[in-house]
């Protein structure tokens, strides 16, 4: 049974600081890792999406890298700004299906 | 236009009462998924649609009831709902049948059961 693990479940940094979230996944066979975001109360949007087969994917001052033999992603947020606040989910679609299973996330505050 | 659109946005309802959710998107794609997010807890899959049939249906009890009337739309009907069943419904869709394939989530419709 896939598990899915995002560690640390909070983290507080003074704006500006570059930083890395955790994912970690205990099956190596699956499809895709999906990174999102989520403002209390919303939908989650959809930040980078690495194929099994790819290393990384980058976005603006977000990178996001897999290792699926270790079982792991990072995703890293350069320069950080109070308006990257939120919680951050990766999501793990397996190999044979539609199933996705999430992290519990990480609470990111950034301060200004 | 790479946008879900979900309604309502709020619903407030009671255990006798029957009430649907709506989920549409214009973007072509063929896949699409109900998920229940409880609070601080991650999405749980619920049902997953390809084609417009019911691929998967993660053992919800039948007081929830999917629907997928053509390719771009996706109901919800609720009946006889239980107060544990409030929480944020979230509907989302991706393009293909492919695993690889993002998925792209709606605002949710936050759901209170009295």
């Amino acid at each position: 049974k896939q598990e899915v693990t995002q560690i640390p479940a909070a983290l507080s940094v003074p704006e500006g600081e570059n930083l890395v979230l955790n994912c970690s996944f205990t099956d190596s066979a699956i499809y895709n890792l999906q990174w999102f975001r989520q403002d209390p109360g919303k939908g989650l949007t959809s930040l980078l999406l690495i194929q099994s087969s790819q290393r990384e994917q980058t976005s603006g001052r977000l990178n996001a890298s897999l290792d699926k033999s270790s079982g792991r992603s990072t995703l890293y947020i350069a320069a950080s700004q109070p308006g990257d606040s939120a919680t951050y989910l990766c999501a793990v679609r397996r190999g044979g299906g539609f199933k996705t299973i999430f992290g519990a996330g990480t609470r990111l505050f950034v301060k200004a | 236009d790479t946008e879900v659109t979900q309604t309502p946005k709020h619903l407030v309802m009671g255990m006798t009462n029957k009430k649907s959710l709506k989920c549409e998107q214009h973007m072509g794609h063929r896949a699409m998924y109900w998920y229940k997010q409880k609070a601080k807890k991650p999405p749980e899959l619920m049902f997953v649609y390809s084609y417009e049939k019911l691929s998967i249906n993660e053992s919800v009890p039948s007081r929830f009831s999917p629907e997928c009337p053509n390719s771009s739309l996706l109901n919800l009907h609720l009946h006889a709902l239980q107060p544990e069943d409030s929480a944020l419904y979230l509907c989302a869709s991706s393009l293909g049948t492919s695993g690889g394939r993002e998925q792209f989530f709606g605002p949710g419709t936050r759901l209170t059961v009295l």
